[in-house]
């Protein structure tokens, strides 16, 4: 099974919310990621997460806030968003963080700020 | 710096025709290459990979692609291209080691449209 699974798939909010991405994949991989996509352009990365250890930061504002609570587990808590932070995102995760290891992605949520 | 570059925006074929996207990467080492497809609104899934080996690799839903080390290419191949490959189409490269250990640097993209 290579599926990853994000929720919710939409999501709204105003910019005074605080609200949160959940992905979750059982593959028994050890690195996942987040990326962000504006429409007709390639996912940027936001982070990485390495056994549950944040190993790259793309510079992201602090209104992005990563947690892995476990190997299985990523959420994004998202606080004071602006309405350019509106986008796909996209979860991913690989066995390692290794160049070779393709990174498998989730479907994304679509995120809307208001 | 690694980069990859997908010369084509957009290509439209017809169904049944053949189908070739063209990437080529920048990178200072032998090179872990990619290619994902995405369909509107969706996530990214991988079709093929290169890492070492035989320079021609095989892909999900019929796809190949060839490394071409002399021009820097991974170019994707498909014979005959159905009406359900219609989406955009990402060749990526994925770093090795250094701070970006971990990372994929992706191509702009190509949008691939097929006419009935």
């Amino acid at each position: 099974d290579t599926e990853v699974t994000q929720t919710p798939k939409h999501l709204v909010m105003g910019m005074t919310n605080k609200k949160s991405l959940k992905c979750e994949q059982h593959m028994g991989h050890r690195a996942m990621y987040w990326y962000k996509q504006k429409a007709k352009k390639p996912p940027e990365l936001m982070f990485v997460y390495s056994y549950e250890k944040l190993s790259i930061n793309e510079s992201v504002p602090s209104r992005f806030s990563p947690e892995c609570p476990n190997s299985s587990l990523l959420n994004l808590h998202l606080h004071a968003l602006q309405p350019e932070d509106s986008a796909l995102y996209l979860c991913a995760s690989s066995q390692g963080t290794s160049g070779g290891f393709e990174q498998y992605f989730g479907p994304g949520t679509r995120l809307t700020v208001t | 710096a690694q980069s990859v570059t997908q010369p084509d925006i957009h290509i439209t074929v017809s169904e049944g025709a053949s189908l070739e996207l063209r990437c080529n990467y920048s990178y200072g080492a032998t090179p872990y290459l990619f290619w994902y497809v995405q369909s509107p609104g969706q996530g990214l899934q991988l079709l093929l990979k290169y890492f070492s080996g035989d320079t021609l690799v095989q892909g999900i839903k019929g796809f190949e692609a060839e490394f071409k080390r002399s021009q820097s290419s991974f170019n994707l191949r498909k014979p005959s291209v159905h009406w359900s490959d219609a989406a955009e189409y990402f060749c990526a490269v994925g770093h090795a080691g250094g701070t970006s250990y971990g990372k994929l640097t992706f191509g702009q993209g190509t949008i691939l449209t097929v006419h009935p």
